[in-house]
């Protein structure tokens, strides 16, 4: 039981490339999430997903997308990256919108 | 959600217990308070949340006031390892957390 994973763990990125971070879960979660942290600072909600084929805007969607193609994955695309996306970038999971979500280990972007 | 006010930083001698503040006074009937901890740059993770009732697991302790306008996450017994940071939400039907600075706990030796 892995819990939930990311990858990759560290990335560096030229401003205008792109990506994709993957997030994995196999705790049968309904719902996932995708949070920023920049230094010094507290979650900030990107997008997140009440189930297969859902997905919705957080606090800080511009940027960004996400898709949920199957329950377990959730992935965080960006499709022309800027210097201040530069963060960490945490994926979560939960069985409910009340019940506790557990939390990724993170990946580290860096843009230049 | 209802914002939340925590100090920003506490400190703690080892082995003795740690009692970490919240003030939420614009709290709604609905809302709970959640309490996570986040170390050194690791993924946030969850302590224990209430509604009315103090709450208790392996972990920690909550009190909430009567109230419910504050609360206090208490480690018992504190060691090295809990120096975090601490966070506090209120949260109601929402889906997202949010998150705010948080206190920084140290635990001394």
């Amino acid at each position: 039981n892995a819990g939930v994973t990311q990858t990759p763990k560290f990335r560096v990125l030229k401003t205008g490339q792109s990506m994709t971070l993957l997030c994995a879960q196999d705790m049968n979660h309904e719902y996932m999430y995708w949070y920023r942290q920049d230094p010094g600072m507290g979650l900030r909600l990107i997008h997140y997903s009440v189930g297969e084929g859902t997905t919705a805007k957080g606090e800080v969607p511009d940027g960004y997308n996400v898709s949920r193609l199957k329950k377990q994955n959730f992935l965080l695309g960006l499709e022309s990256a800027a210097p201040s996306q530069t963060s960490v970038y945490f994926c979560a999971s939960s069985y409910d919108s009340y019940n506790e979500q557990f939390f990724g280990p993170g990946t580290r972007l860096t843009v230049l | 959600d209802a914002k939340t006010t925590q100090p920003t930083s506490m400190d703690c001698a080892e082995g003795r217990a740690a009692n970490l503040p919240c003030n939420h006074s614009t709290i709604s009937g609905n809302e709970y308070v959640y309490w996570y901890r986040q170390i050194h740059s690791q993924g946030p993770q969850y302590i224990i949340h209430g509604l009315k009732n103090n709450e208790t697991n392996e972990m920690a302790s909550l009190i909430i006031t009567e109230d419910r306008k504050s609360s206090t996450l208490i480690l018992p017994h504190a060691t090295l390892r809990d120096t975090a940071v601490y966070y506090c939400i209120a949260r109601g039907s929402a889906r997202q957390l949010t998150f705010g600075s948080g206190t920084q706990l140290t635990v001394l030796p």
